[in-house]
């Protein structure tokens, strides 16, 4: 119940284009959702993170959508660019837990 | 700067050797973690301490030790017991446990050979 899914795997977006990630969990109990990025040989960095009372948050070309009764919520990359070649982890947790519980990553690759 | 320090970035050990990793930070956080990273994988907690002098097994415990007797210092013992050592290990801190908003260090690749 604790588990956070998170698809695809890997993801080759052109420059430009929409690059979507999405995650999904089980515990209702979850009250606080952030996504990191993560480039090679670094530490993961938080982006962006959304409550499950909005269902939607926007930073610059960074974007949450939030469906608290699918128990989902995706990133959305507007106008990817070759910058944002990362792995992106979606996570959750609650006050209700001394952990925060990571998905398993996605690598993004955005191509020229 | 506040941040968080792991050193070495790169660690080199035997086969059958202990090595500590380092991890110091300066944010004044209570919570600090220790994540284990493979290739193609995702984050998989180790330990972690909400306070000085306390810390709770993670989910993959085994083969690894942990201390902290100070509130800015949280350092990894990976011991000989630990089956499959080589990968990339990452230490976090929070303001406390539970809280998303972690800043991570620039991680230590310790490779076992």
């Amino acid at each position: 119940q604790q588990q956070v899914k998170q698809s695809p795997q890997s993801l080759i977006v052109q420059k430009g284009g929409i690059s979507i990630i999405n995650c999904a969990y089980e515990n209702t109990a979850f009250d606080y959702f952030p996504w990191y990025q993560q480039f090679p040989g670094k530490g993961p960095a938080l982006l962006i993170a959304i409550r499950p009372d909005v269902s939607e948050k926007k930073e610059g070309r960074f974007t949450i959508s939030f469906n608290k009764s699918a128990k989902q919520f995706s990133l959305h990359i507007m106008d990817s660019q070759p910058g944002d070649s990362a792995t992106y982890f979606c996570a959750a947790s609650s006050t209700s837990y001394d952990k925060v519980i990571f998905g398993p990553g996605t690598s993004l690759s955005v191509i020229p | 700067d506040g941040g968080i320090t792991q050193s070495p970035k790169y660690l080199f050990r035997k086969e059958g050797q202990n090595v500590t990793l380092s991890c110091e930070q300066n944010l004044n956080h209570d919570a600090m973690y220790w994540y284990r990273q493979d290739p193609g994988q995702g984050l998989r907690l180790i330990y972690y301490s909400q306070i000085v002098n306390d810390f709770q097994k993670g989910d993959i415990a085994e083969g690894y030790s942990v201390s902290r007797e100070k509130k800015e210092s949280f350092p990894l013992t990976v011991t000989s017991a630990q089956k499959n050592p080589t990968a990339f290990y990452l230490c976090a801190s929070s303001i406390k446990t539970g809280l998303p908003e972690a800043f991570f260090g620039q991680g230590t690749r310790l490779t076992v050979v």
